[in-house]
């Protein structure tokens, strides 16, 4: 069984500042994959960030950027600049194979100007 | 826009009926997922499709449904709806195995 687990339930940040939102995941498996989404008030469901297991190199998409620690099954999100329009619930998630994504509870972040 | 659509954006409706959800991936997407986001449960696995065939299920209930057509459309069947029915029912969709799950705007329903 794969789980899926933040921390934070709500983070605020200046605008400008930089945030990193927390992530844990348990899995048997060896080939998985690892996703940040972020949902803003319009509620539509929107790729950050993906990272595959296999690769040791983090992966980053312009200001966001993830801290991959597979020993310790740890999946942070980082972003940097942070502005108006990061403000949204983020979801992490994981996936094995072809299968579905198991998300985490979210955390609502709030950016302020 | 990630290129999936969901109609209808919104449906409003009475415990005991049924209703239907429809879903078009994105070009080329042959993998068809349906999520329920739900305030108590967050957000659920329902049923993925591939290609038209069911590959896999979650927490699906039995009085729910799902098909994929010829043309790689899906639609999510939900009966004798109930209360705790109520929910944003997301649609996603990926070419094939372990590509990128993309979303659609997905369907708000409420039973009321």
């Amino acid at each position: 069984a794969q789980t899926v687990t933040q921390s934070q339930p709500e983070m605020s940040v200046q605008e400008a500042e930089t945030v990193t939102l927390s992530c844990t995941y348990d899995t048997s498996e060896n080939n998985y994959y690892l996703f940040w989404y972020k949902q803003p008030p319009s509620r539509q469901m929107i790729l950050v960030i993906r990272q595959e297991a296999y690769k040791q190199q983090n992966a980053t998409e312009n200001r966001f950027s993830v801290n991959f620690q597979k020993a310790a099954k740890s999946f942070s999100l980082k972003i940097s600049d942070s502005q108006l329009g990061d403000t949204a619930m983020y979801f992490c998630a994981s996936q094995t194979g072809a299968n579905n994504l198991f998300f985490g509870t979210g955390t609502r972040l709030t950016v302020i100007p | 826009d990630s290129g999936v659509t969901q109609t209808p954006k919104h449906l409003i409706t009475a415990t005991g009926q049924r209703v239907t959800l429809r879903c078009s991936p994105r070009s080329g997407d042959l993998s068809v997922y349906w999520y329920q986001q739900s305030l108590d449960q967050g957000l659920q696995f329902l049923i993925q499709y591939y290609n038209g065939e069911e590959r896999a299920k979650g927490n699906i209930l039995e009085r729910f449904s799902a098909q994929q057509f010829p043309d790689l459309h899906s639609e999510l069947n939900l009966s004798s709806l109930e209360l705790g029915d109520s929910a944003l029912y997301f649609c996603a969709s990926s070419t094939q195995s372990a590509d990128t799950q993309y979303f659609g705007p997905g369907t708000r329903l409420t039973v009321l």
